[in-house]
C-alpha cells in the first residue's frame, strides 16, 4: 500500500538558521497539507497546497514559512529562520481530492531548535 | 473557523469493555469527520471516517455516528483490547480543505 514519506525523520538546527522539511506524498494525490503538532498537544493544520499554489494557510505560517513542489514528487516546507518554539513534530499528508478526500499523513519529521 | 470540542481528554476501560469518545464542530459547512489513531511518537492513522451524508459507519469493532443537527459526532469501540490504548483524534473538514482536530483522547485499555 502506499505511503507518504518524509525526511528527515530528526533534524536538529539552531535558532535562525533555516530548515526544510521534505515530503513525498502518494503519487496520484493532488492535495497536500502540511501540519504540526507540539509535544503533547493537538495536530493543528499549517498550509495546504494544490494545483501549485497554497489554497489555505493558518495564523502560523507567517512569512517565515514557505512550500515548494520542486517536482512532480516532492513536497517541502521551508522555515527561513528557526524560532525555539517551532520545536514540533510536522506532518505532512496529501489526499486524492473530490469526494474522496482522506487524507494520509506522513512518519513526521520531528524538529528540535535549541 | 471550525472549531472541534473533544472528550474526555482521557479515558480508562476494563479490556473487552466499549470506550466512546464525542466530538462537537461548530462550522455547519464541514461535511468530513475522520478519526486517527497515534500511537506514542507515530503518525496517525486514519481509522475510520464519515461523510455528512450518512449518520452512521461501521467497521468491525469500530463505528461512527454523526448527528448534523447538533454538530456532534462519536466514535464508539467495542470489546476494547489492549491494542487499542492510544490516543485517538477526531477532526472535521471539507473535502479538499484542511482538517481542524480535537485535543485528542488519551485511551487506555486495561487488561
Amino acid at each position: 500500500e502506499p505511503e507518504v514519506t518524509q525526511t528527515p525523520s530528526h533534524q536538529v538546527t539552531q535558532m535562525g538558521q533555516e530548515v526544510i522539511l521534505r515530503c513525498v506524498p502518494i503519487s496520484n494525490h493532488l492535495y497536500f497539507y502540511w501540519y504540526r503538532q507540539i509535544l503533547g498537544q493537538k495536530v493543528e493544520f499549517l498550509v495546504s497546497f494544490y494545483n501549485n499554489e497554497i489554497s489555505e494557510k493558518s495564523e502560523i505560517f507567517d512569512d517565515q514559512f514557505s512550500v515548494e513542489r520542486p517536482d512532480g514528487s516532492n513536497f517541502t516546507l521551508k522555515i527561513r529562520s528557526t524560532k525555539l518554539e517551532d520545536s514540533a513534530m510536522y506532518f505532512c499528508a496529501s489526499s486524492v481530492g473530490g469526494t474522496t478526500d482522506t487524507q494520509y499523513f506522513g512518519p513526521g519529521t520531528r524538529l528540535t531548535v535549541l | 473557523g471550525e472549531n472541534v470540542e473533544q472528550h474526555p481528554s482521557t479515558l480508562s476501560v476494563q479490556e473487552g469493555d466499549s470506550a466512546v469518545i464525542k466530538c462537537t464542530y461548530s462550522d455547519s459547512a464541514s461535511n468530513y469527520f475522520p478519526w486517527y489513531k497515534q500511537e506514542l511518537g507515530k503518525r496517525p492513522q486514519l481509522i475510520i471516517d464519515i461523510r455528512s451524508n450518512v449518520g452512521e459507519k461501521k467497521d468491525q469493532r469500530i463505528a461512527v455516528t454523526l448527528n448534523k443537527t447538533a454538530k456532534h459526532f462519536s466514535l464508539h469501540i467495542t470489546e476494547t483490547q489492549p491494542e487499542d490504548s492510544a490516543v485517538y483524534f477526531c477532526a472535521a473538514g471539507e473535502y479538499g480543505n484542511k482538517l481542524v482536530f480535537g485535543a485528542g483522547t488519551i485511551l487506555r485499555v486495561k487488561s
